[in-house]
């Protein structure tokens, strides 16, 4: 079975440009949660969504969005770029939205900001 | 609030001698606590988890780790290092029941194994 999936790998962004980042969950996964890794530290949680509802949102602006669409899959939206936004981006798809589930981590898309 | 305490950013060792990781956790709840490895270039891989069952909990590749209340700490040990041991280590707190699966990070200890 394949993992989690994200697009793109990398990406170059300008400051002030909006981006979106793509993540598909395992199959059957109906949960899928975003984190923010900057480098040399612990990814943050940004949000979880659970059966395409938001369930969760961590410590970000409102430049920051997302969504589950009914297959699951999930974008991440960033608007108004800051320089500070570059980092690897990770999804992370489990079967429920509860931490009984193991969460499975996808590679992450990396996102600089010029 | 919930949050974990890595007490060593870098550890090296060298292969084949004991490797420990060290964490200490607060939570207001009984916690569920990870350890999850990052190679590089790779997503994060979970290790093991700690969920209120045995206190001793034994995870992939021969590590485990410990659960004890009392000195609030979830350390991470393997009795033997191999070179692909090298990695990122992160602890990992979540809360047991709650309404999501927000995990939190701790800042990650890199394990370096010299032959």
């Amino acid at each position: 079975d394949a993992g989690v999936t994200q697009s793109p790998t990398h990406l170059i962004k300008t400051r002030g440009q909006h981006v979106t980042l793509r993540c598909s969950p395992i199959s059957g996964h109906k949960s899928v949660s975003w984190y923010q890794q900057v480098l040399g530290q612990g990814p943050q949680f940004i949000f979880q969504y659970y059966e395409k509802e938001e369930r969760g949102r961590g410590n970000f602006p409102d430049r920051f969005s997302a969504r589950q669409f009914p297959n699951y899959s999930s974008e991440l939206n960033v608007n108004a770029l800051l320089l500070g936004d570059s980092a690897l981006y990770l999804c992370a798809s489990s079967l429920d939205r509860t931490s009984f589930y193991e969460q499975y981590f996808g590679p992450g898309t990396r996102l600089t900001v010029t | 609030a919930q949050s974990v305490t890595q007490l060593d950013s870098h550890v090296s060792v060298s292969e084949g001698t004991p490797v420990l990781l060290r964490c200490n956790y607060s939570s207001s709840y009984s916690p569920s606590l990870f350890w999850y490895v990052q190679h590089p270039n790779k997503g994060l891989q979970l290790l093991l988890k700690y969920t209120s069952a045995a206190t001793l909990v034994k995870g992939i590749n021969g590590f485990e780790a410990e659960f004890k209340k009392s000195e609030t700490s979830f350390h991470l040990t393997k009795p033997s290092a191999h070179m692909s041991d090298a990695a990122e280590y992160f602890c990992v707190v979540s809360e047991v029941g709650g309404a999501t699966n927000k995990l939190i990070f701790g800042t990650g200890t890199l394990l370096a194994v010299q032959p």
